[in-house]
Formats: structure tokens, sequence, C-alpha cells
């Protein structure tokens, strides 16, 4: 079984609408984890920390459910500029491993 | 304010060939990283570097060799390149290991002929 997986979509929505992405990761004493944003062809960059009573930046939030072992992200007012692929990042309880996600793609249209 | 800068941007090899990837950063992080990013894989942790004078395997580090010369700078390289490790490489750092966020480098694509 994978660290962490993700649905790699594509997801196509429109200019607008709110769109959720879930990442699942099976160690259970798993300790932090991260969202990146990795446009084509680029580095992935760092979007947002994901914490235990979830947060939120701008029209982004991310939230972790430990119970079911998921964080989740959520894109609300989408725009063309968030066209990119999302990247989870999910670091063990040793803090000296990192699993990365394979990545959801998300494209909006205008 | 270059943050990560790795050298060479692309490469081509021949089976056999050696190589070293370079990278540096000037954020004066403790912690750096070496990962390879597959189509269908993701990122998957090579080797990193937890402090200067430490190293340390990821998940794929077979075919793989690292140096932290200093603070700044933590080279990969390929002994004995195989077509395998056609990919493209991402160096990082981060403060320290643990719930850190990374700053990555821009990438090298490395083909393997």
């Amino acid at each position: 079984r994978k660290e962490v997986e993700q649905d790699p979509g594509p997801f196509n929505v429109p200019e607008g609408a709110t769109v959720a992405f879930n990442c699942t990761y099976s160690n259970s004493a798993s300790q932090s984890f991260f969202w990146y944003r990795q446009d084509c062809r680029k580095e992935p960059k760092l979007l947002m920390s994901v914490y235990s009573s979830g947060n939120e930046d701008g029209r982004f939030t991310a939230q972790l459910n430990r119970a079911s072992q998921y964080i989740s992200l959520l894109i609300r007012d989408s725009k063309l500029s968030d066209s990119a692929t999302y990247l989870c990042v999910v670091i063990n309880s040793g803090g000296n491993q990192f699993y990365f996600g394979t990545g959801t793609s998300l494209t909006v249209i205008p | 304010n270059a943050g990560v800068t790795q050298t060479p941007k692309f490469q081509v090899l021949k089976t056999g060939q050696s190589m070293t990837l370079q990278c540096a950063q000037d954020m004066n992080h403790n912690s750096m990283y070496w990962y390879r990013q597959d189509p269908g894989m993701g990122l998957r942790l090579i080797y990193y570097s937890a402090s200067e004078g430490t190293t340390d395997k990821g998940e794929v580090p077979n075919g793989y060799n690292v140096s932290r010369l200093n603070k700044r700078e933590f080279s990969l390289r390929l002994e004995s390149a195989a077509p395998s490790q056609t990919s493209v490489y991402f160096c990082a750092s981060s403060v320290a290991t643990g719930p850190q966020p990374q700053h990555f480098g821009d990438g090298t694509r490395l083909s393997i002929l």
C-alpha cells in the first residue's frame, strides 16, 4: 500500500466553482502535513501547511481528519491561475521521511 | 534572492557515464534533500542531509551517492548512469527536518540513453 494516495484527476471546473481534493495516508502516526502546488514543468511550491484544527488562507482551506487518515484542500471561487497540480505531503512521526502524493491535476476553465 | 539553485538544468548522458548534479541554497537552511519525479510516481526522496556533515538514505537511494560539501551545497552523483535513472531531479532545503516546509530548486531534467 502506498504511503500517500491522491486521485490524479483531472478535475476540470469552471471559473468561480468550488473544488475539493483529498489525500489519504497509511501511517496513523504521521506527524505533519502540507499542500504544495506544481505548475507544468516547474518546481513544487508550498501552498499551505495543514493544522489539526483546520486552517484557511484566502480562498484555500486545508483540513486534517486523523480518524479517517486523510487531508483535504478546498478551493473556493476558482481562478484560471489556480490551474496546476496539487501535491500533498505527509511527514512521518520521526520527521525524517517525507512522502509526496502523485498529485491531483486541476484545470479551471473560462 | 536565489533560494535553491540547481545545475545543470538539462543533461543527456549515455548509459554508463557518470555525472554530478549540483545544488546550493542561500537561505542558511540546515537540511537539504534530493528527489526524483517520474510520471505516475510522484516525488520520491533519494537522499537527505539533516545537517552539515550528515547524510541519510531516502526511499530510492540505489545507484546514487551524495555529498554535503558544506552548509550551502549538497551534490548528487550518478556513478554509472542507467536508463532507469532518466527523470527530473529536484533539490530542496528546509530550516530543519521534521514539520518544516521545503523550498525547491527548479529541477534538472536528465535523460540517459
